[in-house]
């Protein structure tokens, strides 16, 4: 049973680029959250998404972010017009289905984003 | 909304000896608390976890303790090995989306 899947690792981009980080959810999963990560701080909370659906995008900044997790594919996080402060770790997670509880987030490995 | 204090930000010990790393949390309706550990470039994983109607869970020589009254949670690790360095993060959640504290870098010293 795969983990959560996430691609590219590393992704490296010029200031005004934009950057598009995937996340293949646990097999039976169907649940996606997405965290920003920052150097010596905790994970951010930034999306929560299921199937054609954002669910929560209160952590998300209203301007150059969005996301996607279509009915077939996996989840997307989009940064348009990338800046030096979009440098970070993201982390996708994933949880069981349920109807109430965020319970049990199972983490993908991160991509690392860098903005020269 | 939620917010997750923890502390110390870093802790150092000498194998052997027992580490505890303490988190409060704001919101009363938070009733369910993840432990990750996240090593060195790698993703966080899910260490141990407890909910509001249990006071404390143990594995192996990892314990967690919740007091509800007081919105305050710790996880204790005993006998320490240099392969527990890591970074430990706590969360609150449950009902809402998980969230997590600053955490909290152990490093053990062999």
């Amino acid at each position: 049973n795969a983990g959560v899947m996430q691609n590219p690792r590393h992704l490296v981009r010029r200031r005004g680029q934009e950057a598009r980080l995937r996340c293949s959810p646990m097999k039976g999963h169907s649940h996606v959250y997405w965290y920003r990560q920052l150097p010596e701080e905790g994970l951010k909370f930034m999306v929560y998404l299921q199937k054609e659906n954002i669910i929560d995008e209160s952590g998300m900044p209203k301007e150059r972010f969005s996301a996607e997790f279509p009915k077939e594919g996996p989840s997307i996080l989009r940064i348009q017009q990338v800046v030096r402060g979009d440098s970070a770790a993201y982390f996708c997670a994933s949880s069981p289905p349920s109807s109430t509880r965020h319970e049990k987030l199972f983490f993908g490995s991160g991509t690392q984003l860098s903005v020269l | 909304g939620e917010n997750v204090e923890q502390h110390p930000s870093t802790l150092s010990v000498q194998e052997g000896d027992s580490a505890v790393i303490k988190c409060t949390y704001s919101d009363s309706a938070s009733n369910y608390f993840p432990w990750y550990k996240q090593e060195l470039g790698k993703r966080p994983q899910l260490i141990i976890d407890i909910r509001s109607n249990v006071g404390e869970k143990k594995d192996q020589r990892i314990a967690v303790t919740l007091n509800k009254t007081a919105k305050h949670f710790s996880l204790h690790i005993t006998e320490t090995q240099p392969e527990d360095s890591a970074v430990y993060f706590c969360a609150a959640g449950g009902s809402y989306i998980p969230t997590f504290g600053r955490g909290t870098s152990l490093i053990v010293h062999p």
